[in-house]
């Protein structure tokens, strides 16, 4: 079981909008910046969103990350069937001194 | 670009050995922590150890500390993991990142423990 919640599967259909939240505590998520993962299938995975809510030079601002106390949420909105993939959220946690992560939400594209 | 290139993975038998190494390009490596992270088949990811930029300070995740030893060389720009002990359950793609908290992964190598 993992540290960070995340829902197991999400799914919408093209050009909609869709969130995937994940939830922690205050030592992980509640005190630390929290950043998410896109993996495609066979892929290894890359950054998505970092310090909560930037974006890497190249991400489409279709990906947007928020926080409010101890869960955050990504949304991808103007869905295309290329965003289907696992998406995981991460954290350093402070009472584990471990990074944790999300169980991973599986992102269907209808 | 950064450059991530994971070598030494392959297919082990249980309480046997194993080391890791990760050749890291197109950043000053010496200026980061690094990592490393696991992926079991059909599972999420699960982070293992890392490194302060000078080697002196380490964390390592409960289940992997006493057999995992992550190290580098800096003027070698190379990261590594030594693994020993090792279990059917850490059949995993192991996979080399930047920072702590990922910014940028390799492409993951493959360690299988099995008979």
């Amino acid at each position: 079981q993992s540290v960070l919640t995340q829902p197991p599967s999400v799914s919408a259909a093209p050009g909609q909008m869709v969130t995937i939240a994940c939830s922690g505590a205050t030592f992980n998520i509640g005190h630390n910046p929290v950043s998410w993962y896109q993996q495609l299938p066979e892929t290894p995975p890359k950054l998505l969103i970092y310090d909560n809510d930037r974006r890497p030079s190249g991400i489409p601002d279709r990906f947007s990350g928020s926080k409010s106390g101890t869960s955050v949420t990504l949304a991808i909105t103007g869905l295309q069937t290329g965003d289907e993939a696992d998406y995981y959220c991460g954290c350093w946690d402070n009472s584990l001194s471990v990074v944790v992560f999300g169980g991973g939400t599986k992102l269907t594209v209808l | 670009e950064v450059l991530l290139v994971e070598s030494g993975g392959g297919l082990v038998q249980p309480g046997g050995s194993l080391t890791l190494s990760c050749a890291a390009s197109g950043f000053t490596f010496s200026d980061y922590w690094m990592a490393w992270v696991r992926q079991a088949p059909g599972k999420g990811l699960e982070w293992l150890a890392n490194i302060r930029q000078d080697g002196d300070q380490k964390y390592y995740l409960a289940s992997v500390k006493g057999r995992f030893t992550i190290s580098r060389d800096n003027a070698q720009n190379s990261l590594h993991l030594q693994m020993s002990s090792l279990r059917a359950e850490d059949t995993a793609v192991y996979y080399c990142v930047r920072k702590g908290l990922p910014d940028n992964w390799g492409h993951g190598i493959l360690v299988s423990v099995s008979p």
